[in-house]
């Protein structure tokens, strides 16, 4: 079945814990983004990747690094999480410009 | 950068009643056009997209949507709607002259449908 796998689903941490929210695509996409999810703001784009080794800033990146070692995995890290920073992120993945992205399910992340 | 506006954040309707879901965009490009549907506590998927061609795109779950190129607007309608589209819709676009594949999304507008 062609998915985006995010996990965890769900995360409570504390400011300054080191994390990693991973996400694995099986379709051979080339294009992967980072979004967060907030009330009212709609979802913004954290970072993107339109292949191995090429990545780029979206709207918010403060906060976050991301890596595209691998064709199928886009993993999330925040060096030091803070509130603020407590989110709903999506991951998505998509063949090309003209194409569906497909979405994870999503991590809820709380840092207290 | 694009800018997405949707109209409307929250929108009540009953069940069986017409529904029109506004988005607005500013590009002095082209763009490619999506709606999204997000139901609680999924992922979103895809409603439909306007690449090019017939500006009345059809899509799944009875939706339509029409692009209007001189107003740069895409309005998602369902001529009747269940309690199951009740959800969250999300409007996006994207450069057609760009290479990075970039999405910017509006705010969304929550749907609820009343029995």
């Amino acid at each position: 079945e062609a998915q985006v796998t995010q996990n965890p689903r769900y995360l409570i941490t504390v400011t300054g814990k080191k994390l990693t929210v991973t996400c694995s695509q099986n379709m051979n996409h080339e294009y992967m983004s980072w979004y967060r999810q907030d009330p009212g703001l709609g979802l913004r784009q954290i970072y993107y990747s339109m292949n191995v080794e090429v990545t780029d800033k979206g709207d918010v990146p403060e906060g976050y690094k991301v890596s595209r070692k691998e064709k199928r995995n886009f993993p999330l890290i925040l060096e030091s999480p803070s509130p603020n920073q407590t989110s709903l992120y999506f991951c998505a993945s998509s063949l090309g410009r003209q194409t569906e992205a497909f979405f994870g399910q999503g991590t809820r992340l709380t840092v207290v | 950068a694009q800018s997405v506006t949707q109209l409307d954040s929250q929108v009540p309707v009953f069940e069986e009643a017409p529904v029109e879901l506004r988005c607005n965009y500013s590009s002095s490009v082209s763009v490619y056009l999506f709606w999204y549907v997000q139901y609680p506590n999924q992922g979103l998927q895809l409603l439909l997209k306007y690449l090019s061609g017939s500006t009345l795109v059809k899509g799944i779950n009875g939706f339509e949507a029409e692009f209007n190129k001189s107003q740069t607007s895409f309005h998602l309608r369902k001529p009747s709607v269940h309690i199951s589209d009740t959800a969250e819709y999300f409007c996006a676009v994207s450069d057609r002259g760009s290479t990075l594949g970039r999405l910017y999304f509006g705010r969304g507008t929550q749907l609820t449908v009343w029995p």
